[in-house]
């Protein structure tokens, strides 16, 4: 079975600095990757995904994150935390081969400080 | 907006009782999906419906059903409630059944069973 690990439900950082958001995943076939954010009182929004070809992967916002299939890891960054990229982060991933719906980590709280 | 729709946004009952959540998938989309947000479980995936059809069960309690109408609608019934049933549901959807592409969430229904 797919699972997805997001170490650190909660990170803080100050303005301007690296935001670095750690998942690591569990799948026995090749994993399509995701990063969802969520910001209060709002649903799902994708930020970035990976399914094949290019390992870097950018998405919106200037964040982008890397596949690391040897680290089975799929962490997030962001050169420099804007005051607006406080919200939850969620990891996800999926088997498209077997159709299956998104598996979700269980959550990163980002808090940028001014 | 995503133009996922669902109502009600928030809903208080009681133990015992049995309520209706409802989506309004995107227009063109097919599939939908279930999903409950819980402070201690996450973001847990409950059932999946393609074109009016069940395509994949996650977490989904005995005491919950769903189903997706022919204008694809979707609706998701919590029966005989109890107080660890308090949550957020959200609802999702995409264009196709496998999980390479983007989930579009509604806002989702506060539920809370006193």
């Amino acid at each position: 079975a797919q699972s997805v690990t997001q170490l650190g439900s909660h990170v803080s950082v100050s303005e301007g600095a690296l935001v670095l958001l750690r998942c690591n995943y569990s799948s026995s076939v090749p994993p399509y990757l995701f990063w969802y954010v969520q910001y209060p009182n709002q649903g799902l929004q994708l930020l970035l995904k990976y399914t094949t070809g290019a390992t870097l992967v950018k998405g919106i916002n200037g964040f982008e994150a890397e596949f690391k299939k040897s680290e089975t890891s799929f962490h997030l960054t962001k050169p420099s935390a804007h005051m607006s990229d406080a919200a939850e982060y969620f990891c996800a991933v999926s088997d498209d081969q077997a159709g299956t719906a998104l598996i979700f980590g269980k959550g990163t709280t980002l808090s940028v400080s001014s | 907006d995503s133009g996922v729709t669902q109502t009600p946004k928030h809903l208080i009952t009681a133990t015992g009782q049995r309520v209706t959540l409802r989506c309004s998938p995107r227009s063109g989309d097919l599939s939908v999906y279930w999903y409950q947000q819980s402070l201690d479980q996450g973001l847990q995936f409950l059932i999946q419906y393609y074109n009016g059809e069940e395509r994949a069960k996650g977490n989904i309690l005995e005491r919950f059903s769903a189903q997706q109408f022919p204008d694809l609608h979707s609706e998701l019934n919590l029966s005989s409630l109890e107080l660890g049933d308090s949550a957020l549901y959200f609802c999702a959807s995409s264009v196709a059944s496998g999980g390479s592409g983007e989930l579009f969430f509604g806002e989702g229904s506060r539920l809370t069973v006193l």
